[in-house]
């Protein structure tokens, strides 16, 4: 089993350019999140998707910020227009159903925005 | 989501058991307690999780307290590459978890 594969693992881009993160959870697992983490903010859940289904979204810090799953074996995250607050590691991750509260953990996409 | 109190550091010696506290007092009665740790630059790692009953595998151990306010997390025999943050969290099964400040647990040569 590889994992969670997240791509890239580096990114920089200019200000006002849209990112897109992408990630492939593990194989048959039916539940997937994506997270932020800052220095200042720490690990911030942004969203999660059960069975390819956004469930909750509270965490997605505007609307410059939208992820899909088009299917079970993958999902993107999308920032248009990216601004340098947006500058963090975003971490994928997946667990095998609801109710399986534990989660494994791509290795993240290290953004920084100029 | 009940919310976790965890020391923010801990030192510890290579070889030695070390042993982390989370409280969580508002836990209610279908919450589980999982631990998490993160090694620097990389994803947070699963480590362990429990209801009521302690738990133990090939990681640690976890001791919950009977009025389940309180847990420890047991590292046996730590070791330099154990050194990481270490998150206590506590969600209902609904499979989101809320992750805190955590501990940074440094072992010592």
């Amino acid at each position: 089993d590889a994992g969670v594969i997240q791509s890239p693992r580096h990114e920089v881009t200019e200000m006002g350019q849209e990112v897109t993160l992408r990630c492939k959870p593990i194989s048959g697992h039916n539940s997937l999140f994506w997270y932020r983490q800052t220095m200042m903010r720490g690990l911030e859940l942004l969203i999660y998707f059960n069975n390819n289904v956004p469930i909750d979204d509270s965490g997605m810090p505007e609307d410059r910020f939208s992820a899909k799953m088009p299917n079970a074996s993958f999902s993107t995250l999308k920032i248009q227009p990216s601004e340098p607050r947006d500058s963090a590691v975003y971490f994928c991750a997946s667990s095998p159903h609801v109710g399986q509260g534990w989660h494994t953990f791509g290795s993240g996409t290290r953004l920084t925005v100029v | 989501d009940a919310k976790t109190t965890q020391p923010t550091s801990m030192d510890c010696a290579e070889g030695r058991a070390a042993n982390l506290p989370c409280n969580h007092s508002t836990i209610s009665g279908n919450e589980y307690v999982y631990w998490y740790r993160q090694i620097h630059s990389q994803g947070p790692q699963y480590i362990i999780h429990g209801l009521k009953n302690n738990e133990t595998n090939e990681m640690a151990s976890l001791i919950i307290t009977e009025d389940r306010k309180s847990s420890t997390l047991i590292l046996p025999h730590a070791t330099l590459r154990d050194t990481a943050v270490y998150y206590c969290i506590v969600n209902p099964n609904a499979g989101k978890s809320t992750f805190g400040d955590g501990t940074t647990l440094t072992v010592k040569p």
